[in-house]
């Protein structure tokens, strides 16, 4: 079965400070992955995705992720976070064989910028 | 920018009850899904939708759920009998594709049991 995990439960971190959040997924073809944010009060937004093509994805707000597949992993990065970056994230994988779309999600992480 | 609504916002209900769950996707979009979140837990995956029936169900989703677009624009998720265990927030979401598309999230219905 197709499982992620996300390494830190919660992180918090200095404005400018650079961030990395972990995440594996567990399925051995082809997927897509995604990570997702949900600022304080708000729904699940798309942040980034890979599907294909140069592993290295660049998102909104100046998120970016590296997929490697040869560790599973899809680490989402960002070299300098500010305040407006506290929320929770969410790594998600869909893969290929037979779903219709279901996302498995992460635990998620919840980070917080201090100002 | 279009986005995906639901209501309400927070449902309490007693044990037992029937509660339906309300959802408007994206006009265009032809997938739609229902998640799950219980307080401290992972956002799983109920349901997904298309073309009028169900395309793929968990093994969370069972005889006690069950989903129907009534008309062109509404999604509804039915709890014939609800469980304490069903307490969580219930997100709706919706895609033009499925697999390869983004799902667009709607903000979600806290479902309280009491």
């Amino acid at each position: 079965a197709q499982s992620v995990s996300q390494h830190n439960h919660h992180v918090i971190l200095s404005e400018a400070a650079s961030l990395e959040l972990g995440c594996n997924y567990s399925y051995g073809g082809t997927v897509n992955l995604f990570w997702y944010v949900q600022y304080p009060g708000q729904h699940l937004q798309l942040l980034l995705k890979y599907f294909s093509g140069d592993p290295l994805v660049k998102g909104i707000k100046g998120f970016e992720a590296e997929f490697i597949k040869s560790k599973f992993s899809f680490n989402l990065r960002k070299p300098s976070v500010q305040w407006s970056d506290t929320a929770e994230y969410f790594c998600a994988v869909i893969g290929y064989g037979g779903s219709q779309g279901n996302l498995i999600f992460g635990k998620g992480t919840k980070l917080s910028v201090k100002p | 920018e279009p986005e995906v609504t639901q209501t309400p916002s927070h449902q309490v209900t007693q044990m037992g009850q029937e509660v339906i769950l309300r959802c408007v996707p994206i006009s265009n979009h032809l997938y739609f899904y229902w998640y799950r979140q219980i307080l401290g837990q992972k956002v799983e995956f109920l349901v997904s939708f298309y073309n009028n029936e169900i395309s793929e169900k968990s093994e969370i989703f069972d005889d006690q759920f069950s989903v129907e677009r009534p008309d062109g624009s509404n999604f509804t998720l039915k709890i014939r009998s609800t469980k304490l265990e069903d307490s969580a927030m219930y997100f709706c979401a919706s895609s033009v594709w499925a697999s390869s598309d983004e799902q667009f999230f709607g903000p979600g219905t806290r479902l309280t049991v009491l």
